[in-house]
């Protein structure tokens, strides 16, 4: 099946530090999602992105959906300790509706740790 | 609305028990999904649902059964509990996945032990 390689596995930063945290796949996915995991939670959603080249930001996050279509990026600016989690991405293969049934892959997430 | 919901939220099983996950939503989703995490691995996918009455197969199904008898409902059945079954499962709803909304919702996850 589908693989996502996420990278960094960890990131230990001070607070104030922008982070920059990537995936990349072996296939082209046609929308990708960007999640984030607090302890004994579920993951929620921060953005999605659904075409090559597609910048979009949600506060001091931004993503970028990859040229290539294999790859995409997550950048959090002037980082706070509510920060921390573990952030996954995910990337869907076909348009909605089609057989993919909106399954998604997961990278293995970024842990990250922000010191006050 | 309370979202997605799961019982129970923490488990201890021993070997070849069995026992089911509940999974619910109030969201009037079509789309329902079941995933296990493991430690420092993203999400698999063990089944997934499109409707009542419909349910299949995801990426890691040996070992668990689904059914799905009402739209809100997604029941995860676990027979002959195994050591490998140890993990963090989460259940998930979306809309019918139509043009820009993929999004799905995520419950709390249920922490199952099996020893």
């Amino acid at each position: 099946g589908q693989q996502l390689n996420q990278s960094p596995q960890s990131m230990f930063i001070q607070e104030g530090e922008d982070v920059s945290m990537n995936c990349t796949s072996s296939s082209i996915f046609n929308t990708w999602l960007w999640y984030k995991q607090d302890p004994g939670e579920g993951p929620v959603l921060l953005i999605a992105l659904y075409k090559a080249g597609e910048l979009t930001s949600n506060g001091r996050l931004t993503a970028q959906f990859g040229i290539t279509r294999k790859d995409s990026f997550l950048n959090i600016s002037a980082s706070i300790p509510s920060d921390v989690g573990i952030y996954f991405c995910a990337g869907q293969l076909g348009n909605a509706g089609g057989t993919s049934y909106g399954k998604l892959t997961f990278g293995q997430g970024t842990i990250l740790t922000v010191h006050p | 609305n309370a979202g997605v919901t799961q019982t129970p939220k923490f488990r201890i099983l021993k070997i070849g028990q069995s026992m089911t996950l509940q999974c619910a939503q109030d969201m009037n989703h079509n789309y329902m999904y079941w995933y296990r995490q493991d430690p420092g691995m993203g999400l698999k996918l063990i089944y997934y649902s499109v409707g009542a009455g419909i349910t299949d197969k995801g990426e890691v199904p040996n070992g668990y059964n689904v059914s799905r008898s009402t739209t809100e409902d997604f029941p995860l059945r676990l027979e002959l509990a195994a050591p490998s079954q140890t993990s963090v499962y989460f259940c998930a709803s979306s809309y019918r996945p139509t043009g820009r909304t993929t999004e799905q919702y995520f419950g709390p996850g249920t922490r199952l032990t099996v020893t």
